[in-house]
């Protein structure tokens, strides 16, 4: 079964730093785009950041443009996300995703994690 | 990057359909072929229910079914049951460097 495994939530104070992974398996990882995606609460789903099966394509929101870098290891089947310059509007549940398809983006998130809980506060 | 827009909420009783829109503009939905729709239910991940435009993914029951004119995308669940209550959201993606946007949610309550 496929299964994508996020840690690294924690509370930060902002201006923070913080690492987010996801544990991928049940599947060939490096074959599968992956996205962060995350929901404040009371919020809905807000798309984070992509990255291509390779890894030499990425993609932000603009709303962490600049402060989060998305990355994978393909040897360890493992996504992250460095999230740095942390405000209180990221605190959210961060969700790991993988495309429908493989070696390409199709728009459509077919596998999901739980979810790490990031909050940011002083 | 706006998101894109949907009710906030939309009922039936059990046995009923509703219809969810989900509205963008041009250089969003109204220009993508691969518009998504997920089922979310609190404390649980995502489920993709629908992928470019109208196609379910396998095991996804076809009482959901999914449209797009223009710049809007419609989600209809027909037959409508207890367990289809939870938050629903549409997304599109496209070539761009901002390639996706999810929508607002629509909350589905059954009467």
């Amino acid at each position: 079964d496929v299964q994508l495994l996020e840690s690294g939530g924690n509370l930060v104070q902002p201006g923070g730093s913080l690492r987010l992974s996801c544990a991928a398996s049940g599947f060939m990882f490096s074959g599968f785009a992956v996205s962060w995606v995350r929901q404040a609460p009371g919020r809905g789903l807000e798309w984070v950041s992509s990255i291509s099966a390779t890894g030499s394509s990425t993609y932000y929101a603009d709303s962490v443009k600049g402060r989060f870098t998305i990355s994978r290891d393909n040897s360890q089947n493992t996504l992250f996300l460095q999230m740095t310059s942390l405000r209180a509007e990221d605190t959210a549940l961060y969700y790991c995703a993988r495309d429908r398809v493989s070696w390409t983006f199709t728009g459509a998130l077919k596998d999901w994690g739980q979810g790490t809980l990031v909050s940011v506060s002083s | 990057q706006s998101a894109l827009t949907q009710p906030a909420s939309v009922s039936g009783s059990p046995g009923q359909s509703i219809t969810i829109s989900c509205t963008g503009t041009s250089s969003d939905l109204g220009s993508s072929v691969y518009v998504s729709w997920y089922q979310h239910h609190p404390g649980k991940a995502p489920k993709l229910i629908i992928f470019d435009v109208s196609n379910r993914p396998s095991g996804i029951s076809n009482r959901f079914s999914g449209s797009k004119s223009g710049n809007t995308a419609s989600l209809t669940i027909s037959g409508l049951q207890a367990e289809d209550e939870g938050d629903y959201f549409c997304t599109s993606y496209t070539t761009t460097t901002t390639p996706y946007v999810f929508g607002t949610g629509t909350k589905v309550t059954v009467l």
